[in-house]
């Protein structure tokens, strides 16, 4: 149980147009779920925190017009890079927590690449 | 302010030896604890976690961590590492607000 799944795997775009990733619970309602960058042999930093139906609480630093991110049902959030840039490109992994618990289960990831 | 420490940047064993991973937390409460492992362009695996109760945790792979209140510290070990253990190791924990706070995760290296 417990599985939480990330489309598409890998992604790449041109510089100046939108991407959007979802992430998906598959087999539980995710009261939260948790978008993540990782730069290259780097640690995961948080973006943002969504719950279903309220607006994303994004971490400082992280452009809330830039990294769009919708949270419309208790099994699907969807991250969208709007514009993206080159600097853009990073490995992208949400999370999703089920109501009551402190864990939170992690997608497999996306690979994004902009060029 | 809430911290997860990871001393190591770099660990290199050889095959057969055995391992531990220092992780260190700083938390008001005691706070829930999370070890992951993640291969080269893979995502998160959880390796076992930590809430209340025992304090020496068993998970998967033949990893065990053991939480001390005393030392702020929930160390990996495994008593014999094998090759296929070589990967990036992350320590995480959370609190009441339900996010987590990640080390800055140790690469392990395996001498065959």
């Amino acid at each position: 149980g417990a599985v939480v799944s990330q489309h598409p795997s890998r992604v790449i775009c041109k510089s100046g147009t939108s991407v959007k990733i979802e992430c998906r619970s598959l087999d539980f309602q995710a009261t939260t779920m948790f978008w993540y960058r990782q730069f290259p042999k780097q640690s995961l930093m948080l973006m943002a925190t969504s719950n279903e139906g309220s607006k994303a609480t994004y971490e400082q630093g992280v452009e809330k017009d830039k990294f769009l991110i919708n949270h419309a049902s208790l099994t699907l959030s969807t991250l969208t890079v709007t514009s993206a840039h080159p600097e853009d490109s990073s490995f992208y992994i949400c999370s999703a927590r089920a109501l009551e618990t402190y864990e939170q289960y992690f997608g497999p990831g996306t690979r994004l690449t902009v060029t | 302010a809430q911290s997860v420490t990871q001393p190591d940047i770099h660990i290199t064993v050889s095959e057969g030896a055995s391992l531990e991973l220092r992780c260190n937390y700083s938390y008001g409460a005691t706070p829930y604890l999370f070890w992951y492992v993640q291969s080269p362009g893979q995502g998160l695996q959880l390796l076992l976690k930590y809430f209340s109760g025992d304090t020496l945790v068993q998970g998967i792979k033949g990893f065990e961590a053991e939480f001390k209140r005393s030392q702020s510290s929930f160390n990996l070990r495994k008593p014999s590492v094998h090759w296929s253990d070589a990967a990036e190791y992350f320590c995480a924990g959370t609190s009441g607000t339900y996010k987590y706070i990640f080390g800055t995760g140790t690469r392990l290296k395996v001498l065959a």
